[in-house]
């Protein structure tokens, strides 16, 4: 069956960087393109990036632009979220989704449970 | 960029109750629409595509209709396993964006 972990939150101070992982077993990771979505505690869901099954086309939401970059490993099926100059606003449960398509048409049918990122000093 | 706005935010009922969420969207999204399940520290679940299309293994009490700039989920018979935050997202244009959510509370 399809699995979607993720891995690399914590507590972070503003202005640091943090990496987040996610590992996908259960379908040819490969052949789909796959997301980042966000939940701020107590807020509805936030779509962050998407990069497509082969990893030649990235697009990031406005609030994470410029700061964080999405990427991809296929031969060891994981999915990277790679954050920087995190800010307050940042805090959040992070979830990794697949798409239902290789390029990233923003069906997200299965998604991970999530890894929560917090921003304090 | 595209605003969902789901109605109501929240909503009490019984098991046994018909229950409809409303999705609208900012302009027209054709039958881009998707609905998902939330459930606090669960994955999201994707119930509905394409505004009308029952995903896999999804209980047939729920269903979806509509287009343009107006949709509906429809729970025809709520079960307790239901009793969660439904968001409906718009996978029309980029970014794609979600309502912000309509809570179903038991009665």
């Amino acid at each position: 069956q399809v699995q979607l972990v993720e891995s690399g939150g914590g507590v972070v101070q503003p202005g640091r960087s943090l990496r987040l992982s996610c590992a996908a077993s259960g379908f040819t990771f490969s052949s789909q393109g796959m997301h980042w979505v966000r939940q701020a505690p107590g807020k509805g869901l936030e779509w962050v990036a998407v990069i497509s099954s082969d990893g030649g086309n990235t697009h990031y939401g406005d609030s994470v632009k410029g700061r964080f970059s999405i990427s991809r490993d296929n031969s060891k099926n994981t999915l990277s979220l790679e954050m920087n100059s995190l800010t307050p606003e940042d805090t959040a449960v992070y979830h990794c989704a697949r798409d239902s398509t290789p390029f990233g048409d923003y069906v997200f049918d299965f998604w991970g449970q999530g890894t929560l990122v917090t921003v304090s000093s | 960029d595209i605003q969902m706005t789901q109605s109501p935010s929240s909503l009490s009922a019984s098991v046994g109750d018909r229950v409809t969420i409303t999705c609208r969207a900012s302009q027209s999204i054709r039958n881009y629409l998707n609905w998902y399940q939330k459930k606090p520290g669960d994955a999201p679940k994707l119930l509905i595509s394409t505004a009308s299309s029952l995903q896999d293994g999804v209980p047939s009490r729920f269903s979806g209709s509509g287009s343009g700039t107006e949709f509906t989920l429809t729970i025809s018979s709520l079960q307790p396993a239901d009793f969660s935050t439904y968001y409906c997202q718009q996978a029309f244009g980029t970014p794609p964006t979600f309502g912000g959510g309509t809570k179903v509370e038991i009665k």
